[in-house]
């Protein structure tokens, strides 16, 4: 089984809809993090959590909020979807113990997501 | 504030050639890290090889190398023996030394390899 899983893995929504994105984890880590990616920019953080209390904004945070339900639950909501929100989303998991600089993050699958 | 550039959407390999991803970085931070991600057709984010800001040795991981030039800020991949599978986008990507751990993406670079 995959150590970082995404539901759904795809989704057309229209433009004005509510849509959540899920992530779980099996690996442990306390560090979760959700990224969306756009040809021609790679990747970008949407948000980050270290645990259940520490939600951090990443550089494109508008137009979306999280959830941190347990140590290996990370979910990302569109409030109110738009179509410029269009993109594959990814989350990721990283450990903290040890010399953060050197922790691989382990991504899960990706929720390519359409707006119309 | 921290940049991963790409400079080469698209690069073609022949089959069986070595090939070299370029990716050059801008950061004030002393201790940074360097990854590299490949992402296929499928879409999922498969880690290939790390590098340290003082490691003093270039990274190798089986056909992948990083020829890292810490004077010039530069961390290109270099892919030996090209194989048909090693068609897909490749993303260079930094981790500097705050506490956040999260990491900056270049825009990324498609390699197709030729049979």
């Amino acid at each position: 089984d995959a150590d970082v899983t995404q539901t759904p893995r795809n989704r057309i929504t229209k433009t004005g809809k509510r849509i959540m994105l899920e992530c779980s984890q099996t690996k442990g880590h306390d560090r979760m993090y959700w990224y969306r990616q756009d040809p021609g920019l790679g990747l970008r953080l949407i948000y980050y959590s270290f645990d259940v209390k520490d939600i951090n904004k990443g550089e494109i945070s508008d137009g979306y909020s999280v959830s941190r339900q347990a140590q290996a639950k990370f979910s990302l909501s569109l409030e109110s979807a738009i179509p410029n929100q269009t993109a594959l989303y990814f989350c990721a998991t990283s450990p903290t113990s040890g010399w953060s600089l050197y922790n691989e993050q382990f991504f899960g699958p990706g929720t390519r997501l359409t707006v119309l | 504030a921290q940049k991963i550039t790409q400079t080469q959407p698209g690069m073609f390999v022949q089959e069986k050639e070595a090939v070299t991803l370029d990716c050059t970085y801008d950061t004030s931070d002393q201790s940074y890290g360097l990854f590299w991600y490949k992402q296929p057709s499928s879409g999922e984010m498969i880690f290939l090889i790390y590098q340290g800001s003082y490691d003093e040795q270039n990274a190798t991981e089986g056909r992948y190398s990083l020829n890292f030039q810490k004077a010039r800020k530069s961390a290109n991949l270099v892919i030996s023996a090209s194989q048909l599978g090693d068609s897909a986008m490749y993303f260079c990507a930094m981790r500097g030394s705050g506490n956040t751990g999260k990491l900056i993406f270049g825009q990324g670079t498609t390699l197709q390899v030729k049979p």
